[in-house]
C-alpha cells in the first residue's frame, strides 16, 4: 500500500499570505490528523478529521483550519501567515480514530 | 497528562542490540505506551506500542516493567538506518487525537559503523 502523501513538500510564503496544504491518507484510512512540528515546541496537534467531520481541535488560532473530503483526503489552510508559522506540517492517517497513526513526510513551510 | 523522560542521546555500534529507556512514573492504568522514530527530513514513523505485556514486531521489541513506570525499546541488531530520534509517548488510545499531546525531545540515537 502507498503511504501517506503530502503536497507540496516545500513551500515559501511571505507574511500575510495564505497557504493550503494537502494530505492523501493511506487507502482505506478514514481518520486524518494534522500536526505542527517546530524545534522549540516539538510536535503539536492541530486537528483531527473523521468522515468529513472535525472530531478534535488543538490550541491553535482560528487562522488554522482544515477540512476532509468524502474520499478521506484532507486539506489544511493557514490564513494571514506569520513568521512563527514556519514549521514542518505533518499529516497522519489511521483506519479509525482509535487506531495507530501513520505519518506522511510533511510539508516544510517557510514564512518570510 | 502523564509525562515521559528519555535520555537526550545514545550511541550504539552497528549490528549490536540497542536498549532505549523511557520513564513514565505517572502513567495511568489506561495509557498505552507508544514508540515512534523520526529520521532526518521525514515524518515520524510508528515503531511499536503496548499496554501491559511485552510486545514484539518486525522492527523492535517493547519491554514494559511490571509496574508500568518504565519501558525499554529494544532494537535487536542496529543498522545505520536506525539512526533517528526516538520518541516514547503515552496516550489513552492507540491514536493521537489529543490536543494536549506533544512528542517532546526524544532520544537521538547515533549508530557507529
Amino acid at each position: 500500500k502507498a503511504g501517506v502523501t503530502q503536497t507540496p513538500r516545500y513551500l515559501i510564503k511571505t507574511r500575510g499570505q495564505q497557504v493550503t496544504l494537502s494530505c492523501s491518507p493511506i487507502s482505506g484510512h478514514r481518520s486524518v490528523s494534522w500536526y505542527q512540528q517546530t524545534p522549540g515546541q516539538g510536535l503539536q496537534f492541530l486537528f483531527e478529521y473523521f468522515s468529513e467531520t472535525q472530531r478534535n481541535k488543538g490550541n491553535f488560532p482560528g487562522r488554522f483550519s482544515g477540512r476532509q473530503f468524502s474520499n478521506s483526503r484532507s486539506e489544511m489552510n493557514v490564513s494571514t501567515l506569520e513568521l512563527g508559522d514556519s514549521a514542518l506540517y505533518l499529516c497522519a492517517s489511521s483506519l479509525d480514530v482509535q487506531e495507530t497513526q501513520y505519518f506522511g513526510p510533511g510539508t516544510r513551510l517557510l514564512v518570510l | 497528562d502523564a509525562k515521559t523522560t528519555q535520555p537526550n542521546s545514545m550511541e550504539s555500534n552497528e549490528e549490536e542490540p540497542v536498549h532505549l529507556p523511557c520513564n513514565h512514573s505517572t502513567i495511568s492504568g489506561t495509557d498505552y505506551i507508544h514508540w515512534y522514530r523520526q529520521l532526518p527530513s521525514q515524518g515520524p514513523e510508528y515503531v511499536i506500542h503496548g499496554l501491559t505485556s511485552n510486545v514484539n514486531n518486525r522492527m523492535a521489541s517493547l519491554a514494559i516493567a511490571e509496574d508500568r513506570k518504565s519501558s525499554t525499546l529494544i532494537l535487536h541488531r542496529a543498522t545505520l538506518r536506525d539512526a533517528a530520534v526516538y520518541y516514547c509517548i503515552l496516550n489513552k488510545w492507540a491514536n493521537f487525537g489529543n490536543e494536549k499531546l506533544t512528542f517532546g525531545t526524544g532520544t537521538r540515537l547515533t549508530i557507529i559503523p
